[in-house]
């Protein structure tokens, strides 16, 4: 089974900051793994998801994440924050060739002026 | 753009009623979900189909039950509902196969309070 740890439950950062929100996952197997975002009152929409190939993934606006075998993790990184990235962040693993997506807790990231 | 529709955004029953959450996607997806979420625990599985009148259970799917008919739509019934059924009801759907890698996509949510 595939399980997901999110470091932080809260980030605060001020605007213009850069920011890494933290995932760990753990699989016996090859996974996909995703960065999902929630804003205020709002479903979630996929930010960036890593199949395979290159490590670094590039997403929507302007995050990016990296993912790294040995240390199974998969940071979300961005370098300079805006007040309009105020939102929950969501990590997820997915069993390559499996149907179900099992979700971390969330980090809740509080951009401040 | 994949569109996942749900009818209610916010719901208010009573204890001890039966509740419908419908939900319906535009893409032709295979897959169907129903999540619920919860502060500080996330978004936890409670069942999914992957083709119609198939459905798996998933992490938590007690109390709960659903139907899915057709391809587009996918319910989820509460058969009794509790206060402890008080959440937020994200539907999803995703197509099947290696490109996608299960990305999936969400409804806009269900804010169902249990009185």
């Amino acid at each position: 089974a595939q399980s997901v740890t999110q470091l932080d439950s809260q980030v605060p950062v001020f605007e213009e900051a850069p920011v890494e929100l933290r995932c760990n996952y753990s699989s016996s197997v090859s996974v996909y793994l995703f960065w999902y975002v929630q804003y205020p009152n709002q479903g979630l929409q996929l930010l960036l998801k890593y199949l395979s190939g290159s490590t670094l993934v590039k997403g929507i606006n302007g995050f990016e994440a990296e993912f790294n075998k040995s240390q199974t993790s998969f940071h979300l990184r961005k370098p300079s924050v805006h007040i309009s990235d105020t939102a929950e962040y969501f990590c997820a693993v997915s069993r390559v060739g499996g149907f179900k997506t099992i979700f971390g807790a969330g980090t809740r990231l509080f951009v401040k002026a | 753009d994949v569109k996942v529709t749900q009818s209610s955004r916010y719901l208010v029953k009573r204890t001890g009623e039966k509740v419908f959450l419908e939900c319906v996607q535009d893409m032709d997806h295979e897959n169907m979900f129903w999540y619920r979420q919860d502060p500080g625990l996330g978004l936890r599985l409670i069942y999914f189909s992957y083709d119609v009148k198939m459905k798996e259970k998933g992490d938590i799917p007690e109390g709960y039950s659903v139907s899915r008919e057709k391809k587009e739509r996918f319910s989820l019934i509460l058969e009794s509902a509790s206060t402890n059924q008080t959440s937020m009801y994200l539907c999803a759907s995703s197509p099947p196969g290696e490109s996608s890698g299960n990305t999936i996509y969400f409804g806009e949510g269900s804010w169902l309070t249990v009185v």
